[in-house]
């Protein structure tokens, strides 16, 4: 069982630039989350979902975008990378309404 | 969902019980208290979590006091691969609620 797979590991963009993160989880999970966290701090919500083609805005959302349009699947947008956005991200999944957390290895992102 | 207050930092002895206060003062009565683990730069663990009774499994010990105003966590026999930041969550059990939110919780660090 796979679990939670972020790709890539790591990436360095320049100012201006886009990409997006891939998450994908083998567990059927309903909920879905996207965090960042700069270096020393704690975790920050991005976005969510709680299933497919629903996505609610976290606590900082601002310069990204998200998707479901599947299950397994829950991408993170960045359309024009700053170096604000420089931090860590992890994608994170869960299955009902109070059960665990289970977290990618993380995507570390620096922009240039 | 209540807000929680942690310590930044403890140290613990190697072998000794590290206990690990979470002040949620502000608790309502459908808030369970869960807890997490990050290991430096991976993603976070699952503890455990509860709602008024006390709760233990193969990682850690969880205690709720009975005003439910705060909890302790505790590490029965700490090892060096306990280092780590431990975040206390407090939130609600909703199919419909979707945020999961980190504060900035408490670095535990073991010594030999």
């Amino acid at each position: 069982n796979a679990g939670v797979t972020q790709t890539p590991k790591f990436r360095i963009l320049k100012i201006g630039q886009s990409m997006t993160l891939q998450c994908t989880q083998d567990m059927n999970h309903n909920y879905m989350y996207w965090y960042r966290q700069d270096p020393g701090m704690g975790l920050k919500l991005i976005y969510y979902s709680v299933g497919a083609g629903i996505t609610d805005k976290g606590e900082v959302p601002n310069g990204y975008n998200v998707s479901r349009s599947t299950t397994e699947d829950f991408p993170l947008r960045l359309e024009l990378a700053a170096p604000s956005q420089t931090s860590v991200y992890f994608c994170a999944s869960r299955q009902g309404r109070g059960e665990k957390l289970f977290f990618g290895s993380g995507t570390q992102l620096s922009v240039l | 969902d209540a807000k929680t207050t942690q310590p930044p930092s403890m140290d613990c002895a190697e072998g000794r019980a590290a206990n690990l206060p979470c002040n949620h003062s502000t608790i309502s009565g459908n808030e369970y208290v869960y807890w997490y683990r990050q290991i430096h730069s991976q993603g976070p663990q699952y503890i455990i979590h509860g709602l008024k009774n006390n709760e233990t499994n193969e990682m850690a010990s969880l205690i709720i006091t009975e005003d439910r105003k705060s909890s302790t966590l505790i590490l029965p026999h700490a090892t060096l691969r306990d280092t780590a930041v431990y975040y206390c969550i407090v939130r609600v059990h909703r199919w419909s609620w979707g945020k999961f939110q980190f504060g900035a919780g408490t670095q535990v660090v073991v010594t030999p």
